[in-house]
């Protein structure tokens, strides 16, 4: 059955690198568009951001200057890559395959 | 960026219908919003109910529909059950960047 695995660091430090990594199981990696979401704790989903089927990157304006997505389709697996990390970042992580299939999200918290 | 405004809280009884709207700050939502609207419950990760203004996915069941409705997009729920009470997103397109609402709590009551 295909399905999505997601996994990163838990935790990081202000002014770090949050890195989420997200691998598709049982399907084919081209031809979709690949997301990233979150949602910072008790607030609702922000969308972060998507590599197209083409290989080109949409990011949300607020996060474009800290953000990369990339795919590495001989692994069948897309990246999620968020500099300069504050507490604002805390949130659990969605990757997803828009938008029928979810990864099952990855709670990153920022603290010193 | 865009703004994008759902209410906040919605009640429903069970068996009524309610209606969800989306509004965008750029002005009324029109097809090429390519509307997403996404259920999401605790500790679950969101579920896709419509995409492209008013199509189902396969998994989506027949009582939900949208639409677009008075510049808005609208997702409206016909013989509400227990189970759809949850958290309902719209998601709008903005030529590349996408915006998500809000968000509505809906509480089958």
């Amino acid at each position: 059955q295909v399905h999505l695995q997601q996994w990163g660091a838990g935790l990081l430090k202000p002014s770090e690198t949050l890195s989420v990594n997200c691998a598709i199981y049982g399907g084919s990696f081209s031809g979709y568009y690949w997301s990233w979401i979150r949602q910072p704790p008790g607030k609702g989903l922000e969308w972060i951001g998507e590599i197209t089927p083409g290989g080109s990157t949409n990011y949300n304006p607020s996060l474009k200057s800290r953000l990369i997505i990339s795919v590495d389709t001989s692994k069948t697996q897309f990246s999620l890559r968020l500099s300069s990390v504050t507490a604002a970042d805390t949130a659990v992580y969605y990757c997803a395959r828009a938008w029928d299939l979810w990864g099952q999200g990855t709670l990153v918290t920022v603290s010193s | 960026q865009a703004v994008v405004t759902q209410e906040p809280s919605l009640t429903v009884s069970p068996g009524g219908t309610v209606t969800l709207t989306c509004a965008s700050s750029s002005g009324p939502v029109t097809s090429g919003f390519y509307a997403n609207w996404f259920q999401h419950k605790p500790g679950q990760a969101p579920r896709a109910l419509i995409y492209s203004t008013s199509n189902k996915h396969s998994w989506t069941p027949a009582r939900f529909s949208a639409s677009l409705l008075g510049g808005k997009a609208a997702l409206t729920l016909s013989g509400a059950q227990p189970e759809d009470e949850a958290e309902y997103y719209c998601l709008l397109y903005y030529g590349g960047p996408q915006v998500f609402g809000g968000g509505t709590k809906l509480t089958v009551l």
